[in-house]
């Protein structure tokens, strides 16, 4: 199992480019979601996704925009990158809460480092 | 413990000894917690989990204690080792929808020899 894989682990960005980070993930989790993290701070939730073809707002979504259109992919698109972008972004999955006997914790990528100059 | 901004709090603990994390979390209908890890330039690593239904939870080396009337939820590391440094993380799934996840500030901890 590769888990969650996040692409690119780095990326520079000039402002006002639009760019696409990418997440996968191979174990059959229904949950997936996004999250940034700011220097000494924990992770606010930007988009999450309970299934394949749903997605809703979490605590800073603006300025990025989700897609689930399969099971295993949950791309975050930003649409015109601002330095107050810059940051470590995220990608989370789970299992539904209902699945009995599975390991409920959130599995995360490594992260993809984005920095808006 | 929580904080604000960019100063995390930091347990400095001496090798060997036991750790004790607090975490104080904020919405009352949130029915699961989970505490993670995360090493320098990398994600978080899921430690232990509990449900709202429970009070305890131990694993290898760790328990977790959940406080419900005070809203209060612990993380204990039993005999610290050097590799257990980096920042502790509790996170409350907020209780009105599976899939949305709200940490704390997080927590430094810096075991010393």
């Amino acid at each position: 199992n590769a888990g969650v894989t996040q692409t690119p682990k780095f990326q520079v960005l000039k402002t006002g480019q639009s760019m696409t980070l990418q997440c996968a993930q191979d174990m059959n989790h229904e949950y997936m979601s996004w999250y940034r993290q700011d220097p000494g701070m924990g992770l606010r939730l930007i988009h999450y996704s309970v299934g394949a073809g749903i997605t809703d707002q979490g605590e800073v979504p603006n300025g990025y925009n989700v897609s689930r259109s399969t099971t295993e992919d949950f791309p975050l698109r930003l649409l015109s990158a601002a330095p107050s972008q810059t940051s470590v972004y995220f990608c989370a999955s789970s299992y539904s809460k209902g699945d009995r006997g599975r390991n409920y914790g959130y599995t995360f990528g490594s992260g993809t480092r984005l920095t808006v100059v | 413990g929580e904080s604000v901004g960019l100063h995390l709090p930091t347990l400095s603990v001496q090798e060997g000894d036991n750790s004790i994390i607090n975490c104080a979390y904020s919405n009352s209908a949130s029915d699961y917690f989970i505490w993670y890890k995360q090493e320098s330039g990398k994600g978080p690593q899921f430690i232990i989990d509990i449900r709202s239904n429970m009070d305890k939870r131990q694993g290898q080396r760790v328990t977790v204690l959940l406080n419900k009337t005070v809203k209060h939820l612990s993380l204990q590391i039993a005999a610290t080792q050097p590799g257990d440094s980096a920042v502790y993380f509790c996170a409350e799934n907020m209780g009105d929808s599976w899939g949305k996840l709200q940490f704390g500030a997080g927590t430094q901890v810096v075991v010393t020899p």
